[in-house]
């Protein structure tokens, strides 16, 4: 099964510093998803990525996070200024097939922020 | 914006008997999909109903969707242990542009050896 990457998997950063979440490799794909989990609470939509642009974003995703494709292959997503509150669970995910809208989810980065 | 609400909450059955989940969401949809998640890992995909299905089977899970009480179920029959895990509905809006999946609060499974 297609698989997708993520680093690093465990992040911890004090209040206040920028932290950068990776998806990687990825290739000839277009469609490209953030979701976050805090912990014990459900999985929330934060950002849709395609051919290099935002298409979505959720009300989470204030001007404190932005994604990026800086090489053609790894997804980042950035927070600028961490909250304690960002604490959770990232995933970055794939679309294999927009017809079927299969994701495909990576395993995910777990960020603590202290 | 919509929200999926699972129940129950929280299931505990022994190893062998079969296990349903409940999925309830507001919106129209495109599909409906059940993902799996062990603790503090990753999501795993694991069956798709469209919106014009009305059950689906890929091997011990089975998936209705009933889209006049906009609700679904998994039933997962024979578990075992390996079974135990969360699992999450997550929907597909009608009209949505971009393919975002909308989730669910989650069942925990926990199966008994």
């Amino acid at each position: 099964e297609p698989e997708v990457t993520q680093t690093p998997s465990h992040q911890v950063t004090q209040m206040g510093q920028e932290v950068i979440l990776r998806c990687v490799p990825i290739s000839n794909h277009l469609y490209f998803y953030w979701y976050r989990q805090i912990l014990g609470q459900k999985v929330e939509f934060l950002v849709s990525f395609y051919n290099n642009e935002i298409s979505e974003k959720s009300e989470i995703f204030d001007d404190q996070f932005s994604v990026e494709r800086p090489d053609g292959s790894n997804f980042t997503l950035k927070i600028r200024s961490t909250k304690l509150e960002d604490s959770a669970m990232y995933f970055c995910a794939r679309l294999q097939n927009r017809e079927r809208n299969e994701q495909f989810f990576g395993p995910g980065t777990r960020l603590t922020v202290l | 914006s919509q929200q999926g609400e699972e129940d129950p909450q929280a299931l505990s059955i022994q190893e062998g008997e079969n296990a349903t989940m409940n999925c309830s969401y507001k919106t129209s949809i495109n599909n409906l999909q059940w993902y799996r998640q062990n603790s503090g890992r990753g999501l795993v995909h694991l069956i798709l109903i469209r919106s014009n299905e009305r059950e689906k089977h890929s091997g011990r899970l089975r998936v209705t969707l009933d889209t006049s009480k906009k609700s679904s179920s998994l039933l997962i029959t024979a578990s075992r242990a390996a079974d135990t895990a969360s699992y999450f509905c997550a929907t597909d809006p009608w009209g949505g542009a971009t393919n975002k999946l909308i989730f669910g609060t989650g069942t925990l499974l926990a199966v008994q050896p």
